[in-house]
């Protein structure tokens, strides 16, 4: 059974930094475009970075990038979002997604919360 | 990199069929058959319903079906069910390496 489990959500105040980890299990993790996607409390899914198979390519929406860093570690099947300067419209659910152009397995989401 | 523009709610009776679209750009749906459609109950993680514009995966059942024209992209729903009402979000691979979702459709099963 394939499975995503998110964790590594906090609340922290605006400027600081956290890191997201995603643990998966039944599939070869080493072979899939991995991405992270958000949802800010009541709003809708935001597509935040993705990451090739063996990490040389990452991409990242326009509003991270220069703060977060997705990274991934395929001897522990594993995948990370190091977030930086941390924003109070950060606030959302992360979740971990198999897959570049289309997502078909999750995490279960992990709240990072960004407040004063 | 502006989302793509979904209906706030639709809603149908059980059993009949309901349409929900998506509208993109020349830049993202216009040019791309990468169009994804997701199902989303309160408190969930997404699930993916339709790839590739039209693709279902394994254990989607063949009541969703999704199709394209131009700019737009559709998910049709037929045989509603009470198990359908949630939200729908659709996306489209928008060029360099980047997704872009929509905001999202409530489905009310009346």
């Amino acid at each position: 059974e394939v499975q995503l489990v998110d964790s590594g959500g906090d609340l922290v105040q605006p400027g600081q930094s956290l890191t997201l980890s995603c643990v998966v299990s039944g599939f070869t993790f080493r072979s899939y475009w991995m991405s992270w996607v958000r949802q800010a409390p009541g709003k809708g899914l935001e597509w935040v970075a993705n990451i090739k198979q063996d990490g040389s390519e990452k991409y990242y929406v326009d509003s991270v990038k220069g703060r977060f860093t997705i990274s991934r570690d395929n001897v522990k099947n594993s995948l990370y979002l190091q977030m930086n300067s941390l924003r109070v419209e950060d606030t959302a659910v992360y979740y971990c997604a198999r897959g570049e152009l289309a997502f078909d397995s999750w995490g279960q989401g992990t709240l990072v919360t960004v407040s004063s | 990199q502006s989302a793509l523009t979904q209906p706030r709610s639709v809603s149908g009776s059980p059993g009949q069929s309901v349409t929900i679209s998506c509208t993109g750009t020349s830049s993202d749906i216009g040019v791309y058959t990468y169009v994804s459609w997701y199902r989303q109950h309160p408190g969930k993680a997404p699930k993916l319903l339709i790839y590739d514009v039209t693709k279902r995966p394994s254990g989607v059942p063949d009541r969703f079906s999704g199709s394209k024209s131009g700019n737009t992209a559709s998910l049709t729903i037929s045989g509603l069910q009470a198990e359908d009402e949630a939200d729908y979000y659709c996306c489209s691979y928008a060029g360099s390496y980047s997704v872009v979702f929509g905001g999202g459709t409530k489905l009310t099963v009346l």
